[in-house]
């Protein structure tokens, strides 16, 4: 079975503070694995793919598959990336997408 | 740009009716999808479609229906509609093999009173 655990339901950071939102899943296979956000007022949209390995508005996420886990990470935390944070999971050649429970980071100024 | 819309932002029923959630997408995109998102439980996958007249259960399909007559809209069906179904209802999309990217719509809340 597919599963994305986030242990995190809120997190809260000072502005210029590391970053790091846990994500860890199980699968037996081999996983893609995503990073999904969603600011105030705004839709669902994709950030970032570990497949890419792309840095995306400052964050990172690097699969682990020894620890099964995909936490998203930046240095230095701005007060516009407050928003939902949701690890999602696509098993191989699968249509859909299972999502974590999400965590809603808050910056502080 | 890919654009997904969701006939309403707001929508409150009573117990008991009959609800039609409608979604559009404008990108030729094979696969739609349905999720409700709740505190706590992130998002859940209710049904989805890889083809106009195809469907598929998600994880949580108990009380929905799904309807895909054409391949740009794909219809969430509340036969009868219970206050536990009270929750933010999104509708995505995505290209065929080889696209991995889901677009999100702006979501529907749902009040069942």
């Amino acid at each position: 079975a597919q599963r994305v655990t986030q242990p995190e339901k809120l997190l809260s950071v000072f502005k210029g503070a590391p970053v790091e939102l846990k994500c860890n899943y199980s699968y037996s296979g081999s996983p893609e694995l995503f990073w999904y956000v969603q600011y105030s007022r705004q839709r669902l949209q994709l950030l970032l793919r570990h497949i890419s390995r792309e840095s995306i508005k400052g964050f990172t996420a690097d699969l682990n598959k020894g620890e099964t886990s995909f936490h998203l990470k930046k240095p230095f935390a701005q007060e516009e990336d407050s928003a939902m944070y949701y690890c999602a999971l696509s098993g191989q050649g699968a249509q859909k997408l299972v999502f974590g429970q999400g965590t809603r980071l808050t910056i502080n100024p | 740009d890919v654009k997904v819309t969701q006939s309403s932002r707001y929508l409150v029923k009573r117990t008991g009716e009959k609800v039609f959630l409608e979604c559009v997408q404008d990108m030729d995109h094979e696969n739609m999808f349905w999720y409700r998102q709740d505190p706590g439980l992130g998002l859940r996958l209710i049904y989805f479609s890889y083809d106009v007249k195809m469907k598929e259960k998600g994880d949580i399909p108990e009380g929905y229906s799904v309807s895909r007559e054409k391949k740009e809209r794909f219809s969430l069906i509340l036969e009868s509609a219970s206050t536990n179904q009270t929750s933010m209802y999104l509708c995505a999309s995505r290209g065929g093999q080889g696209f991995y990217e889901q677009y999100f719509g702006p979501g529907t809340r749902l009040t069942v009173t």
